[in-house]
């Protein structure tokens, strides 16, 4: 059982790259979430699925894409990469029973540096 | 809106110290939960606790206490006897629908020996 895991765990892009973050879940979890974590602002929430086949936008969605193909796996894509996102990037999942307060569990982090 | 605060940016202490992070929270619902996270210098995100607004009962866990107190819209942990392990960052958060959480910016604990 590994949880949450994420991949890769650092990368650098230059200003005007792609990527894409590969987040997996082997908890049999409906909800998932992509945070940024900046100095000094905690955990920003960006996109979050409730379940296969659903997206949502967070507090800060702005240059950012998801995509939750499958259950286990919810996808963070940088179409265009800028230096402001910059930024340690946490996957997270909880189990949900459609109420709040369900824990989440988070992955190990991204660490991405824009150029 | 919701919305965490977390006033103490960076806390000192030497061992064996007691600390309080202190955390207040804004929100109209009624229903609502609290959590502490942990971010130790590794990185990851280890949960602590959660309280529910109906709750409002001190916790107690080994050298850890919570006191909830909605009166003040606070949700503050104690550490007791504090060792170096310690030493992290701390986040506040609150979920109020759709179990999204908002964070607050967390606060830094320095444990010295």
């Amino acid at each position: 059982n590994a949880g949450v895991t994420q991949t890769p765990k650092f990368r650098v892009l230059k200003t005007g790259q792609s990527m894409t973050l590969l987040c997996a879940q082997d908890m049999n979890h409906e909800y998932m979430y992509w945070y940024r974590q900046d100095p000094g602002m905690g955990l920003r929430l960006i996109h979050y699925s409730v379940g296969e086949g659903t997206t949502a936008k967070g507090e800060v969605p702005d240059g950012y894409n998801v995509s939750r193909l499958k259950k286990q796996n919810f996808l963070l894509g940088l179409e265009s990469a800028a230096p402001s996102q910059t930024s340690v990037y946490f996957c997270a999942s909880s189990y949900s029973s459609g109420l709040a307060g369900d824990e989440q569990y988070f992955g190990p982090g991204t660490r991405l540096t824009v150029t | 809106a919701q919305k965490v605060t977390q006033a103490q940016t960076e806390i000192s202490v030497v061992e064996k110290e007691d600390v309080t992070l202190d955390c207040v929270y804004e929100t109209r619902d009624t229903t609502y939960y609290l959590f502490w996270y942990k971010q130790p210098p590794s990185g990851e995100l280890v949960f602590l606790i959660r309280r529910n607004s109906f709750d409002e009962q001190n916790e107690i866990s080994g050298r850890y206490s919570w006191n909830f107190q909605k009166s003040t819209s606070s949700f503050n942990f104690t550490i007791t006897a504090s060792q170096v392990v310690d030493s992290a960052v701390y986040f506040c958060a609150l979920n109020v629908y759709g179990n999204k959480l908002v964070f607050g910016a967390g606060t830094i604990l320095r444990v010295k020996s």
